[in-house]
């Protein structure tokens, strides 16, 4: 089944900078693409970014591109997002995800909250 | 403004049946498997539909998806107060070299 759990979010400024992890069990997170997929408050998903097994393929979102680094660690069953020169539109509840062969987005962990105000 | 075009809500009494669209293009529907995820009110969204029409263990069989060129559907038989929620499409795109979701649809037991 599996289970993920994000943390990390919080209040900052605009051009701030701010990690979350992701620390995932109950499947062989080796053998998965992981993801990060945003909402912003009332509003839709966007998808973020990708990350492969091993962690050299790799593709981000259009807004996201040159700002957020996506990485992982699988001795440590870990998924992060570093997010650097953060604006107020990234204010968004950041979800952590596996991601199957045919893109499938499961489980989602609960999310943590980012906040990017002045 | 996504590249994945859902109505904005829809609605039905109990045991009605509603249907969904998903209309997007050669790049991704037409190219790459379509999936449905459903989010509930105030909870992380949840894989509904994956791979164009399979349902993961768990889902109702009253959910079922169906694909055809560059559209898609997800229709719910028997409409249950329960299935209140926002539901998305999403897919590949090869334009973007992204994943796309759809805008969301919101669907309403009335």
């Amino acid at each position: 089944e599996g289970q993920l759990v994000e943390s990390g979010g919080g209040l900052v400024r605009p051009g701030g900078s701010l990690r979350l992890s992701c620390a995932a069990s109950g499947f062989t997170f080796s053998s998965y693409w992981m993801s990060w997929v945003r909402q912003a408050p009332g509003k839709g998903l966007e998808w973020v970014a990708n990350i492969n097994q091993d962690g050299r393929e790799i593709y981000y979102g259009e807004s996201v591109k040159g700002r957020f680094t996506i990485s992982r660690d699988n001795a440590s069953n870990s998924l992060y997002l570093q997010m650097n020169s953060l604006r107020v539109e990234d204010t968004a509840v950041y979800y952590c995800v596996r991601a199957g062969d045919d893109n499938w987005f499961d489980p989602w962990g609960q999310g943590t909250l980012v906040t990017v105000s002045s | 403004q996504s590249v994945l075009t859902q109505p904005p809500s829809a609605s039905g009494t109990p045991g009605q049946r509603v249907t969904i669209s998903c209309s997007g293009s050669v790049s991704n529907i037409g190219r790459h498997i379509l999936n449905w995820y459903q989010q509930l009110p105030g909870t992380a969204p949840k894989l509904l539909i994956y791979s164009d029409d399979q349902r993961p263990s768990g889902v109702p069989d009253r959910f079922s998806g169906s694909k055809s060129g560059t559209s898609a559907s997800l229709a719910i038989s028997g409409l249950q107060s329960e299935d209140e929620a926002d539901y998305y499409c999403a897919a590949w795109d090869d334009n973007l070299n992204g994943y796309v979701f759809g805008s969301g649809t919101q669907v309403t037991v009335l």
